[in-house]
Formats: structure tokens, sequence, C-alpha cells
């Protein structure tokens, strides 16, 4: 079946610009997470969506990052007044339920604020 | 001190050579236990989840958990140039729903 996809594959933005990530995530799976990687690093934890509402949002470094998930499927993570430090691979994961620990990855967002 | 350590490399092995990949971890409350291999410009795929300590085997691939060292690893038997890519280790807490990553370790396979 499908995987994790998102949109767009590249997203290249300058400084103090707006920018939307795409999340779809498998078809059935209920949970919904975003992380951030940059160059050489890990993963690092954004936020989790449990059907429409962010049960956790405590990795949004700031107020200029916001995601929605509004019919409980897509997501969209929102980046105001973009900064050169926000540049990263976005990546969006989910599974088939909480406190399932197996999340699926999508390829990514690499966005780069020039 | 991050909460997950995880040598960077790079790590090069002939092809057929058993690889040992390894993380340390200082949270105790880690119960869940994964894999990921990340090939250049992809995102991140699931390999072995592990739940609490013990082994796990899968084809090639077998992971060991040791809680008492707070200590995991995966070994890959039998490498071969397609293994090469980058694998994370990843960890999480009993209700909790958010991962924590190593860095990653680099590997290259040589045929």
């Amino acid at each position: 079946g499908a995987g994790v996809s998102q949109t767009p594959s590249n997203k290249v933005t300058e400084k103090g610009k707006y920018v939307e990530l795409r999340c779809d995530p498998i078809s059935g799976h209920t949970a919904l997470y975003w992380y951030r990687q940059s160059l050489g690093q890990g993963p690092e934890f954004l936020i989790y969506f449990q059907g429409t509402g962010a049960a956790d949002d405590s990795g949004l470094p700031n107020d200029r990052f916001f995601a929605v998930r509004p019919e409980g499927s897509v997501s969209t993570l929102k980046i105001q007044r973009t900064e050169r430090g926000d540049s990263a691979v976005y990546l969006c994961a989910s599974s088939p339920r909480t406190g399932v620990a197996e999340q699926y990855f999508g390829p990514g967002t690499r966005l780069t604020v020039t | 001190q991050k909460e997950v350590e995880q040598d960077p490399g790079p790590l090069s092995v002939p092809e057929g050579a058993i690889v040992s990949l390894n993380c340390t971890y200082s949270n105790s409350a880690f119960q869940y236990f994964m894999w990921y291999r990340q090939y250049s410009r992809k995102g991140p795929e699931l390999l072995m989840y592990t739940y609490s300590s013990g082994n796990k085997e899968d084809g090639r691939f077998t992971a060991q958990v040791d809680k008492s060292s707070k200590y995991i690893s995966l070994f890959i038997r039998d490498s071969q140039p397609s293994d090469s890519a980058t694998y994370l280790c990843a960890m999480s807490r009993t209700g909790a729903n958010n991962l924590f990553f190593g860095t990653g370790t680099r590997l290259t396979v040589i045929p």
C-alpha cells in the first residue's frame, strides 16, 4: 500500500516568508508526527496528533511554528517569518494508533531558507 | 548530555563482513527500541523494533537490548553494498508518543 507522502519534496524560500509543508499519512493511521532533521543529526520531535487534535506540541521550537490536521488525515506544518536556522528536512510519520512505538516515515520536505 | 548517544562513524566494511552498530542511552524509562535505515535524501525506514530487553532476529539483522547497561546493538550479517546507508537508533517511553533518535551511523559496505 501507499506509504506516507509529503509535498513539496523541496522548498526554497526567502528569510521572512511563510511556508506550508503537507503530509498525507498512511490510510487508516490515526497518529501523526512531525520531526525536523538537521544535517548530520537524527530527527527531533516537533508535534504529535491523535486524530484532529495536537496531543503533544512540546517540540515546536517557538510560536512561529504551527501545525493542523483538520479532518484527522492530512496535516500541514506552517512556519511564519522563516529564518535561516529553520533550514532542515521536515519529516512526517504516522502509526496505526496511539501508544504504538513503530512510526513510519515519509520522504521529507527539504526546506532551505535563503 | 543527549539522551541517546550514537557514534556517527563513518564506518566502512568489506562486503560479507559482520557489522555491529551501537547506541547508549541515559533515560531508564525507555522501553521501546527501534532501528531505522536511512538512505541519502530519503526518509527513515523502520528495520527492527523491540520491547524491553532481549534479542530479535529478522533475516540478516539482529537487534539486542541490554537495559541493565542502557546499551542497544544492531548486527548485520553478510553485509551487502545495498546496506550502505545511515542507521539510526530510536527509543521511546511507555505511554509516550515521540521518539528520541541517535545522530545516526553512516555505513559503507565496499564490494
